[in-house]
């Protein structure tokens, strides 16, 4: 029972490297999600994906970019990090983006340095 | 506009006593919400919703919350705490179905003494 599965856990990144944070989810619901966790601002949304092959701006959209590569997979990218990105990612996925509820993945720990 | 008061940033109980986390949320349609629990280094599980049907609503692992419409309230209560209770509490509020417009609140933090 997998459900959403995210990689890499833990990652650190020099300011203006880039990388991407996988997520996968086994459960053929349609919509994702990338939150973005910080102390004292609860969960913010950073994109989303109501079905495949379409991708929507969240709250904190920008230092970021997403794709929705099949209905199972929705990839964060940060092109250049900066220390401002250093937070807790959330990746989650729901069967349809109209009340039902969200399944979260484990989380990853990004620092910027 | 909505939003989601948590009342407490933190909460200690004994092992065996009730636990109370409060959350008062406001909202100009009718919402559903929920709560989840985020255990150290884990990702959010939800402990129970609230979608206008029955008031008081049973979760998972002993947990259960009221709606109260005229208090604006939906706090989360147990009977008897469990030391793997100890976990990040988070209260939701999301506008007439519409999760891209989830309202997270801050969190209680939850700690179980034995």
């Amino acid at each position: 029972n997998a459900g959403v599965t995210q990689t890499p856990k833990f990652q650190v990144l020099k300011t203006g490297q880039s990388m991407t944070l996988q997520c996968a989810q086994d459960m053929n619901h349609n919509s994702m999600y990338w939150y973005r966790q910080d102390p004292g601002m609860g969960l913010r949304l950073i994109y989303y994906s109501a079905s495949e092959g379409t991708t929507d701006k969240g709250e904190v959209p920008n230092g970021y970019n997403v794709s929705r590569l099949n209905k199972r997979e929705f990839s964060l990218r940060l092109e250049s990090a900066a220390p401002s990105q250093t937070s807790v990612y959330f990746c989650a996925s729901t069967v349809r983006d109209s009340g039902n509820t969200i399944y979260f993945g484990e989380g990853s720990w990004l620092t910027v340095v | 506009a909505q939003s989601v008061t948590q009342l407490d940033s933190h909460v200690s109980v004994s092992e065996g006593t009730p636990v109370l986390l409060r959350c008062n949320y406001s909202s100009s349609y009718s919402p559903s919400l929920f709560w989840y629990v985020q255990h150290p280094n884990k990702g959010l599980q939800l402990l129970l919703k609230y979608t206008s049907a029955a008031t008081l609503v049973k979760g998972i692992n002993g947990f259960e919350a009221e709606f109260k419409k005229s208090e604006t309230s939906f706090h989360l209560t147990k009977p008897s705490a469990h030391m793997s209770d100890a976990a990040e509490y988070f209260c939701v509020v999301q506008r007439a179905g519409n999760n891209r417009k989830l309202i997270w609140g801050l969190g209680t933090s939850l700690a179980v003494n034995p």
